[in-house]
């Protein structure tokens, strides 16, 4: 069954540190993978999205993902975190052939300390 | 650009009750989909529609079903409510199903509670 794996639930670091979320998905086909930021009380947002082409894909406010084919994984990346990234972030696939069906993973709490 | 509008915010339910929750898309979007999200978990799909007609559809039983009408608002109507119905709704809606690359635009959802 396609799935998608976050495998940090929590992450806690100070502003200026650097972060990486980690995202494996399981499917053998071509997909299209998103990164989605819930902040506290808000509606979930597009972060950034992968479709084709260059595998470093930039969001907005200073993220960025890498696609790794043969890894199966979309990590996200920031630099330097501030405390306003305290959120919750999704990891998303939809397989190419299925339009219809984002798989999310159980995202992955991230908490900033001034 | 008005985006997608859910109500009700908040509902508090009994076992065995049915429920319906709304969903406006956003404007120029045809096709909304539904996700479940409980505590602690990432949304789930449900099903999406596309012009009215359902087009795909995840592992929930059939007493989870929906509408579209045709100013592509959207309803999930949930039959003989269960505990573990407890969870926030999420609708989102997108420009057009044909292209999987495109975004999804999510609510603020409706958190539904089984009493």
């Amino acid at each position: 069954a396609q799935s998608v794996s976050q495998h940090n639930h929590h992450v806690i670091l100070s502003e200026a540190a650097s972060l990486e979320l980690g995202c494996n998905y399981s499917y053998g086909g071509t997909v299209n993978l998103f990164w989605y930021v819930q902040y506290p009380g808000q509606h979930l947002q597009l972060l950034l999205k992968y479709f084709s082409g260059d595998p470093l894909v930039k969001g907005i406010k200073g993220f960025e993902a890498e696609f790794i084919k043969s890894k199966f994984s979309f990590n996200l990346r920031k630099p330097s975190v501030q405390w306003s990234d305290t959120a919750e972030y999704f990891c998303a696939v939809t397989p190419y052939s299925s339009a219809s069906k984002i798989i999310f993973g159980s995202g992955t709490r991230l908490s900033i300390r001034p | 650009e008005t985006g997608v509008t859910q109500s009700p915010t908040h509902l508090i339910k009994t076992r065995g009750q049915q429920v319906t929750l709304r969903c406006s898309s956003q404007s120029g979007h045809n096709t909304v989909s539904w996700y479940q999200q409980a505590l602690g978990q990432g949304p789930q799909f449900i099903f999406q529609y596309y012009r009215e007609e359902e087009n795909g559809r995840g592992n929930f039983p059939p007493r989870f079903s929906g509408l579209q009408f045709p100013n592509y608002s959207s309803e999930l109507n949930v039959n003989a409510l269960e505990l573990d119905d407890s969870a926030l709704y999420l609708c989102a809606s997108s420009l057009d199903r044909r292209y999987s690359n495109q975004p999804q635009h999510f609510g603020d959802g409706t958190r539904l509670s089984i009493l």
